[in-house]
């Protein structure tokens, strides 16, 4: 078995701040995820990587950067907070061929 | 444009009914959908999944019932129990080398006792 690690577990930022939210995994997986979950909208991709230095943009990019700086993490910047954005910011991975996405607990964006 | 769609958007049943969650899709080369379970203060947790050549998945409680001709499908939780209370995702993917899953937005389901 594995484990997904989400770093902070709860993140207070303010508007225009750069906010950065960090994810482990030792599961050996190649590919991580990003995932945005508001309140009544599901999981919305915002990056993933297939492998160590490769960053694909999913349906949300727009505001954040990533890195996926060696296989077992991947980073999500949120680069200029929104004022009373409140998100879930899930990290997954999977292994490679396979379907299944394993999630961590999530990190919870609140900007005052 | 939304390509996974769930309903009802929020289910309460009494411990022992079945629940019925639904979901419909749009992309004819989706093959392959997972439901997830999540429990609050928690990631989505894999429950159950089915690829589209087959019409029925069984795991123990949860059933997937899949008709692929109306791109709908639906997940039975039989003999409900309270601790099944969770929100539960339908998503979905064409396999290959797409590696992404498409979700829909969730069905809240509460079992009351």
């Amino acid at each position: 078995g594995g484990i997904i690690t989400q770093t902070p577990k709860f993140l207070i930022g303010q508007e225009g701040q750069k906010l950065t939210l960090k994810c482990q995994q030792n599961f050996n997986h190649d590919t991580m995820y990003w995932y945005r979950q508001d309140s009544g909208k599901g999981l919305r991709l915002i990056y993933y990587s297939i492998t160590e230095n490769d960053l694909q943009k999913g349906d949300l990019s727009e505001g954040y950067d990533a890195s996926r700086e060696k296989k077992s993490s991947f980073s999500l910047t949120v680069t200029s907070a929104q004022k009373n954005e409140m998100a879930v910011f899930l990290c997954a991975s999977s292994m490679a061929g396979q379907d299944t996405q394993y999630f961590g607990p999530g990190t919870r964006l609140l900007v005052l | 444009q939304q390509q996974v769609r769930q309903s009802p958007q929020s289910l309460t049943v009494w411990e022992g009914e079945t629940a019925i969650l639904n979901c419909s899709y749009e992309n004819s080369a989706f093959d392959y959908f997972p439901w997830y379970q999540q429990f609050p203060g928690e990631g989505p947790a894999l429950l159950i999944s089915i690829l589209s050549v087959s019409d029925k998945k069984e795991d123990g409680r949860f059933t997937i019932f899949f008709n692929k001709r109306e791109k709908k499908l639906s997940l039975h939780i039989a003999d409900s129990q309270p601790g099944d209370s969770a929100t539960y995702f339908c998503a979905a993917n064409s396999g290959g080398s797409n590696a992404k899953l498409t979700f829909g937005k969730g069905t809240k389901l509460s079992v009351k006792s």
